[in-house]
């Protein structure tokens, strides 16, 4: 199974500033997601990360605010930017290695102050 | 309503017990099925996938019934272990989404 090393583990963060999220797999991978998860409530889908090209975003999330980059089949990272209190969540990356099993990075934990 | 519906629990059941959680989908087109376990402040992990014809791995029983669209995770002889969040999980054929559902809370008691 994948290794993924997800960073940072947590940070506290002003409004109006931006936080980067980094995603390192120890393997290639072709599809890997950046998730969200909000205090109390389900994963959530932001987009899919697509090599050599832009991300695939879901419905009410949008590239201003995620921007997404995916160099190259093992790395990727998420930039929330302009925070705001009601970006504190949980962000998850993940990868399917194409065996329908879905493996996560630990997490980034963030709070905007 | 949502795509993937569970009951939030908590679940209080003491060691020993067995204990069984139901997840809902409104998708009929959904095609795989998926139990995750999430413990406090860490990341979802594979629990077992679910499969037409059910599936055993241990003390754990995931069975699906299409023609009502649930699946459920059946649990036995309870450990403490198994406190944690079930997350229920759907995927559509031809698609890369997975659809979380919110999560069971299994809380086993001494």
């Amino acid at each position: 199974s994948a290794v993924i090393s997800q960073k940072p583990s947590r940070d506290i963060c002003q409004r109006g500033t931006s936080l980067t999220i980094q995603c390192q797999v120890d393997s290639q991978v072709t599809m890997m997601f950046w998730y969200r998860q909000q205090p109390g409530q389900s994963l959530t889908l932001i987009a899919t990360a697509n090599q050599g090209s832009e991300a695939t975003y879901e419905s009410g999330f949008v590239i201003d605010k995620f921007p997404i980059s995916r160099p190259n089949l093992t790395f990727s990272t998420l930039t929330v930017s302009n925070l705001s209190p009601e970006d504190s969540s949980i962000y998850l990356c993940s990868v399917d290695e194409g065996t329908e099993k879905l493996f996560f990075g630990s997490g980034t934990q963030l709070s905007v102050l | 309503r949502k795509e993937v519906e569970q009951d939030p629990g908590p679940f209080n059941v003491p060691e020993g017990a067995t204990v069984a959680f139901n997840c809902t989908y409104s998708n009929s087109a959904s095609q795989s099925f998926f139990w995750y376990r999430q413990d406090c402040r860490k990341e979802p992990k594979l629990l077992m996938s679910v499969y037409s014809s059910g599936n055993e791995d241990g003390r754990f029983t995931a069975q699906l019934n299409r023609a009502s669209q649930y699946i459920s995770l059946l649990i036995r002889d309870s450990k403490l272990s198994d406190s944690a969040t079930y997350l229920c999980v759907v995927k559509t054929a031809g698609t890369y989404k997975y659809i979380f559902g919110t999560g069971t809370r299994l809380k086993v008691l001494a």
